[in-house]
């Protein structure tokens, strides 16, 4: 049963697109959902992250949008550039297990040039 | 900087041997995880431990065990490798951050397991 429902499972965008990855989730005792970053040959890296007591986040380029009531969030990723090209995954922790980390399936990005 | 250090990064093996996958961290984390990834499946935990000798199931463990004797070290064991358990296999640590936290995981750079 996926708990955190990632879309889409891939992405193609021109340089200077802005491209959006969605999650969706069931959940309600979630209190954490961060985004990593994988590139090729690479394990993921943590990107951003934020809770659900604030609607936005930003950290450069890099911005997470969270709907509370929708059960909602997702990354936008402003400017896309050719070294956004990657895997993005979006995760959740539910407030019961802090060791623990629900994961979306992956969208993969390409930026084009 | 974390570093998470996995001792091979391409492994053939056969059927039916027992394989060993090595992880190394150097930060002092208190929890390491193995998770395997596949096209389409994303990232699945294996098994995740939260002290020396400590260890829990994750979501697929079945086929594997793992072994934490030292705390920067943590171990995923194939005791018979089958061919549907070629995948990357990704090991991953993380600070104990308190009730209620959870610190970044730290990948390593993953180990491509074929298993024929």
């Amino acid at each position: 049963q996926q708990q955190v429902k990632q879309s889409p499972q891939s992405l193609i965008v021109q340089k200077g697109g802005i491209p959006i990855i969605n999650c969706a989730y069931e959940n309600t005792a979630f209190d954490y959902f961060p985004w990593y970053q994988q590139f090729p040959g690479k394990g993921p890296a943590l990107l951003i992250a934020i809770r659900p007591d604030v609607s936005e986040k930003k950290e450069g380029r890099f911005t997470i949008s969270f709907n509370k009531s929708a059960k909602q969030f997702s990354l936008h990723i402003m400017d896309s550039q050719p070294g956004d090209s990657a895997t993005y995954f979006c995760a959740a922790k539910n407030a019961g297990n802090n060791r623990k980390l629900i994961w979306g399936l992956g969208t993969s990005l390409a930026v084009n040039p | 900087d974390v570093k998470v250090t996995q001792s091979s990064r391409y492994l053939v093996k056969r059927t039916g041997e027992k394989v060993f996958l090595e992880c190394v961290q150097d930060m002092d984390h208190e929890n390491m995880f193995w998770y395997r990834q596949d096209p389409g499946l994303g990232l699945r935990l294996i098994y995740f431990s939260y002290d020396v000798k400590m260890k829990e199931k994750g979501d697929i463990p079945e086929g594997y065990s793992v072994s934490r004797e030292k705390k920067e070290r943590f171990s995923l064991i194939l005791e018979s490798a089958s061919t549907n358990q070629t995948s990357m296999y990704l090991c991953a640590s993380s600070l104990w951050a308190g009730q209620g936290a959870l610190s970044p995981l730290h990948f390593g750079n993953g180990t491509r397991l074929t298993v024929t």
